[in-house]
């Protein structure tokens, strides 16, 4: 099976940008994987901010983008918000079967 | 809009089964697929499996074949998630999600314990 890697954890201040990645044990990402972001905060079930590789819902904040990045897929947040200090998960897609990431946990200080 | 309403809380003891069940409402009920995802206490995410709901065609996570079944009741677009042969590492908190954007159920807590 394959392993979904992100950056454990990952501090940004207010008001800045931060880039989350997505890396896959099998090479590179590609929008084939459908790469989806999701957001959790303590307590809560997580909730999608990204799918396919960059398309957003209505609730997903204007200062999150989804990218494909140096062969991965990438979460740019700009203008972080105190709010925005969540963890972090993304899910790639293998034909059919599907693979998250162990988490990033983001720290906006 | 998308809704997925799961069943609630259960407290099952080690050797049992479980079943959750999550009914959707908002859309076309066949014309998407559910995956079941969970997460330990303190743990990440891990996705379980996925079953096409106009089929009842599934696909499960290496890690649990033989020991999960997902099924719909398209009569009352319900779906379902059974796991049998439960132990203390299947406490966790278990979700239901439509594919096409990835729309998440509430959760239910399952714990397993003595």
């Amino acid at each position: 099976q394959a392993v979904v890697t992100q950056e454990p954890s990952l501090t940004v201040s207010p008001g800045g940008t931060v880039t989350l990645t997505c890396g896959s044990s099998t090479g590179t990402v590609t929008g084939g994987h459908w790469p989806y972001w999701f957001q959790q905060q303590p307590g809560q079930a997580p909730r999608t901010l990204i799918y396919d590789t960059s398309n957003k819902h209505s609730w997903t904040p204007a200062r999150f983008s989804g990218s494909l990045l140096g062969g991965k897929a990438a979460l740019t947040l700009s203008g972080a918000q105190p709010e925005d200090e969540a963890e972090y998960y993304c899910l790639l897609s293998y034909r059919g079967a599907w693979v998250f990431g162990g988490g990033t946990k983001l720290t906006v200080l | 809009q998308v809704q997925l309403v799961q069943s609630g809380a259960e407290v099952k003891k080690p050797g049992a089964s479980v079943m959750v069940s999550c009914k959707a409402s908002g859309y076309t009920f066949t014309g998407y697929y559910i995956h079941w995802v969970r997460q330990a206490p303190g743990q990440g995410l891990e996705w379980m499996g996925w079953i096409k709901l106009s089929s009842g065609g599934t696909n499960y996570a290496q890690k649990f074949q033989g020991r999960v079944t997902m099924t719909r009741d398209t009569s009352i677009s319900t779906a379902y998630m059974e796991l049998s042969r439960l132990n203390s590492d299947d406490t966790a908190v278990y979700y239901c999600v439509r594919d096409s954007g990835w729309f998440w159920g509430q959760g239910t807590l399952v714990t397993v314990s003595s």
